[in-house]
Parts: structure tokens; C-alpha cells; sequence
């Protein structure tokens, strides 16, 4: 079975600064899709980033990027120039590349992150 | 466009009462999942359904019942509530389309059983 360990509870960053989030997990599969979603107090789920374990270049969204480390089986979302809608609940998730498995997802506890201004 | 609804939004229970959350979405997804969430565990996978008539236990099934008899609705059930499952649950969708296909997610449901 696979497992999401996000080891960081709580963070909190200043304005305009930038923090590094981070993820480890365990699989014995080669394919899989790795995720950041985000979540607001709304409870709304927003995807974030998404990395397919077969590219080994980082993924990136405006802001948002990724230190991918597959061998290490480490994940960390790295937040740039942070803004105070940048506050929320993120969560780490893993996804199996086969279908028959009907994309379910495995999540992480979450890391709190406050931006302060 | 309307996505993923799930109804009710809050929802109190008595310990042994029964109720069906509701799940529904207008994209044509084969794919449907209910998961709970809790402080310190994350968003964790109850049922999870590949089609209409095909439904399976996800991670913590246990207490919940589900069915797919269309393509749209996926309803989760809570035969006789405890403690226990009180939560917030999500709903999500996605389709079967080749390579990655992104999950949507309702708005989520929070659930007290007292």
C-alpha cells in the first residue's frame, strides 16, 4: 500500500518570502502522479501541481514549484514571493498510473501555512 | 457549469439515525470516490466506483454503504450513525480518458454525530 508523510504540521512565512513544503512517500510502483492541493477555509479542494513520476523535470505553475526527487521518493512544493491568499491547508497526494484503479488518491495529514503580513 | 454537487453542505445526526449524502455531477465521469477528512489524517478514500454497478471499498469503509446506478449520482450512506463519523466528506469525480484526468472535488459535507 502506498503512504503520504507530510512531517510538517504547521508553517508560516512572510509576505513576499519564500517556503518550501514538504512531502515523502513509499510505493513500489515506477508509474504514479504525484499532487499539491491546496485548501482554503472555504473547504473547497484546489489542485495546485501535478508531476508524472516518469519526467524527471520539475513541474512548475506560475508561483509554484516542485522539487521532485524519485529515488528519494521525496516531493517538497516550493512557494514563491508567498501572498496572504497563499493561506490554507496543503495537502501531498499520490495516484497510481493504471486506471483500473479508478484514480483514487492517497493524501498526506496536511501542513497548515500561514502567510503573514 | 455546475461540476460536483454535494448535498447537504452541514448536517447534524443523533447517534444511531441514518442518512445519505448526496453526490452528483454533469461531466460524464466514470470515475466517482467518497473520502472523509480528519484533523491530523488527511483526506482518507471510503468507497470508490469505475462505472454505474461497480462499486468498491476504499480505505475505510466501514459504518458507509454506496451504490452507482447512474453515471451521474454516487450517494454515501450511514446506516446508523456513530460518533465515530463525524467529518467532513468529499466527493470526487473524474474520467476514465487516457493518460491523467483530473479529479474534481465537491464543495464537502460536515457531518456531527452527537
Amino acid at each position: 500500500a502506498q503512504t503520504v508523510t507530510q512531517s510538517q504540521p504547521e508553517m508560516s512565512v512572510q509576505e513576499a518570502e519564500t517556503v518550501t513544503l514538504s512531502c515523502t512517500y513509499d510505493t513500489s510502483e515506477n508509474n504514479y502522479y504525484l499532487f499539491w492541493y491546496k485548501q482554503p477555509p472555504s473547504r473547497q479542494m484546489i489542485l495546485v501541481i501535478r508531476q508524472e513520476a516518469y519526467k524527471q523535470q520539475n513541474a512548475t505553475e506560475n508561483r509554484f514549484s516542485v522539487n521532485f526527487q524519485k529515488a528519494a521518493k521525496s516531493f517538497s512544493l516550493k512557494i514563491s514571493d508567498s501572498q496572504l491568499g497563499d493561506t490554507a491547508m496543503y495537502f501531498c497526494a499520490f495516484m497510481k498510473h493504471l486506471k483500473e484503479y479508478g484514480n483514487k488518491l492517497v493524501f498526506g495529514a496536511g501542513t497548515i501555512l500561514r502567510v503573514k503580513s | 457549469n455546475a461540476g460536483v454537487t454535494q448535498t447537504p453542505k452541514f448536517q447534524v445526526l443523533k447517534t444511531g439515525q441514518s442518512m445519505t449524502l448526496q453526490c452528483a455531477q454533469d461531466m460524464n465521469h466514470e470515475y466517482m470516490s467518497w473520502y472523509r477528512q480528519d484533523p491530523g489524517m488527511g483526506l482518507r478514500l471510503i468507497h470508490y466506483s469505475v462505472g454505474a454497478g461497480i462499486t468498491d471499498q476504499g480505505e475505510v469503509p466501514n459504518g458507509y454503504n454506496v451504490s452507482r446506478s447512474t453515471t451521474e449520482d454516487f450517494p454515501l450512506r450511514l446506516l446508523s450513525a456513530a460518533p465515530s463519523q463525524t467529518s467532513v466528506y468529499f466527493c470526487a469525480s473524474s474520467s476514465s480518458g487516457q493518460g491523467y484526468t483530473e479529479a474534481f472535488f465537491g464543495q464537502g459535507t460536515r457531518l456531527t454525530v452527537v
